[in-house]
C-alpha cells in the first residue's frame, strides 16, 4: 500500500507571496498529475510530471517531479486571490494503475 | 463539449433509501471513475470502469454499486443509504490509463 502525504494541509498568505506544496510518496511512481478544484466544482487538471527531475512551467506556477520519482512541488510565485483554491497531487502508480490522490492543500490568498 | 455531466448537484436522502447518481461524457472516453470527497481527506476512489461492461472495485466499494452498459453512461448505485455515505461524489473520465482526468462538477449528498 503506498502512503501518499501532502503538506502543508492549510495555508493562508497574503497577495504576492510564494508558496510551495510538497508530495511525498512512501513508493516510486510512474508520473504524476497536480489538478486544482474550486468550491463547488470538480478538479481540473493543471499538469503531469513523467520524467524524474523534470520541471515544468505554467505561468506564476513551477512543478517538479523529484530525481527519485517518490516526490513533487507546486511552487507558485506572487499568488493572487485567484490561485485560491484546493490544490491536489495525483500519481500514478504502475502497481494498480489508477491515480492515487492526495488529501489536498488548501490555499487561500487575501487580497 | 459538455464534457463529463453528473446529475443531481444536491441530494438528500433518508437511512435505509436508495438512489442512483447519474454520470455521462461525451468525449468518447473509455475509462470512467467514481470517486467521494470529504473534508481534509482528498479524492477516494469507489468504482472504475476500463470500458463498456467491465467494471473494478476501488478503495472504498462498499454500499454502492455501478454498471457500465455504455461508454457514455456510469451510474453510481446507493443501496440503503447510511450517515457515512454523506459526502460530494465526483464522476471522472479520461481517454487512457494515464491521461489527465476530466471531472464532473460533483453531486452533494446527504444522508440523515
Amino acid at each position: 500500500t503506498q502512503l501518499l502525504e501532502q503538506s502543508p494541509q492549510f495555508l493562508s498568505i497574503q497577495e504576492g507571496e510564494n508558496l510551495t506544496v510538497y508530495c511525498n510518496s512512501s513508493s516510486v511512481f510512474s508520473s504524476l498529475q497536480w489538478y486544482r478544484q474550486e468550491p463547488g466544482e470538480g478538479p481540473v487538471l493543471l499538469v503531469t510530471v513523467v520524467t524524474g527531475g523534470e520541471v515544468k512551467k505554467l505561468k506564476r506556477l513551477t512543478f517538479q517531479f523529484g530525481d527519485a520519482r517518490k516526490d513533487s512541488s507546486l511552487h507558485i510565485t506572487a499568488a493572487q486571490p485567484g490561485d485560491t483554491g484546493l490544490y491536489l497531487c495525483a500519481p500514478f502508480y504502475n502497481q494498480g494503475g489508477k491515480l492515487i490522490f492526495g488529501q489536498g492543500t488548501e490555499l487561500s490568498v487575501k487580497p | 463539449n459538455a464534457g463529463v455531466t453528473q446529475t443531481p448537484k444536491f441530494r438528500i436522502l433518508k437511512i435505509g433509501q436508495s438512489m442512483t447518481l447519474q454520470c455521462t461524457q461525451d468525449m468518447n472516453h473509455n475509462y470512467m471513475y467514481w470517486y467521494r470527497q470529504d473534508p481534509g481527506m482528498g479524492l477516494k476512489l469507489i468504482y472504475y470502469s476500463v470500458g463498456a461492461g467491465i467494471t473494478d472495485k476501488g478503495e472504498v466499494p462498499n454500499g454502492y454499486n455501478v454498471s457500465r452498459s455504455t461508454t457514455e453512461d456510469f451510474p453510481l448505485r446507493l443501496e440503503l443509504a447510511a450517515p457515512s455515505q454523506t459526502s460530494v461524489y465526483f464522476c471522472a473520465s479520461s481517454y487512457r490509463q494515464v491521461g489527465g482526468y476530466t471531472f464532473g462538477s460533483g453531486t452533494r449528498l446527504t444522508v440523515v
